[in-house]
């Protein structure tokens, strides 16, 4: 089936530590996102990438870092710089034109740092 | 950038009951869709909707992007309709990713 994969779901992690989560989709889509959730709260945008070989920052990329090698795979770290990391994140890609196509998303990852 | 507001933040119903959702935004857009977000936080697409109106079975949804506002209608609700439901737009004066709302948190008892 077609879609976007996330892992892990649930990640513990000590403050301090770099943590990858990964995303995969097999939609053959250009365009990919990162987005944070806190409780209650809606989405933030984190990177994005059109491309591959190529992203942009969001609106609160300080703390986190991403890489596009491949078209399928976009990862995000969240580094020891992000000061509040614990929240819902959640990867997503568009179908058709960057931006003007119909976004989907993964079931996202929940990161909690002790 | 684009900024965009959602009505009501919260609302209760009685299973059975209608409900419209609102999402005004400030700049012409060429996207907007519409997300559910349920209890467990996967985001399921309801409606990629620019413009016009569209239906599919209780819900519907129209976007009037002279007037920069989209609704959503919710009818016979039932308990599985609640959750979050989040309006995204892109403007079509730059070429950025969707903004989010904060959304509007949907609660059918029954």
């Amino acid at each position: 089936d077609g879609g976007i994969t996330q892992s892990p779901k649930y990640l513990f992690r000590k403050e301090g530590q770099n943590v990858t989560l990964s995303c995969e989709q097999n939609l053959n889509h250009d365009a990919m996102y990162w987005y944070r959730q806190d409780p209650g709260q809606g989405l933030r945008l984190i990177y994005y990438s059109q491309i591959v070989n190529d992203f942009q920052k969001g609106d609160i990329a300080e703390g986190y870092s991403v890489s596009r090698e491949k078209k399928e795979s976009f990862p995000l770290t969240v580094t020891s710089a992000q000061k509040n990391p614990t929240a819902f994140y959640l990867c997503a890609s568009i179908g058709g034109a960057s931006n003007t196509g119909e976004l989907f998303f993964g079931e996202g990852s929940r990161l909690t740092v002790l | 950038g684009i900024q965009v507001e959602q009505s009501p933040p919260d609302l209760i119903l009685q299973e059975g009951a209608n409900s419209t959702l609102r999402c005004n935004f400030s700049d012409s857009v060429n996207n907007l869709q519409w997300f559910h977000q349920n209890p467990w936080g996967q985001l399921i697409n309801l409606f990629y909707i620019p413009s016009g109106t569209k239906q599919n079975g209780r819900l519907s949804a129209t976007t009037v992007a002279t007037e920069r506002y989209s609704l959503l209608y919710i009818s016979s609700s039932q308990t599985t309709d609640s959750g979050v439901y989040f309006c995204a737009v892109t403007a079509v004066s730059g070429n950025t990713p969707l903004v989010f709302g904060k959304g509007t948190r949907l609660s059918v008892i029954a």
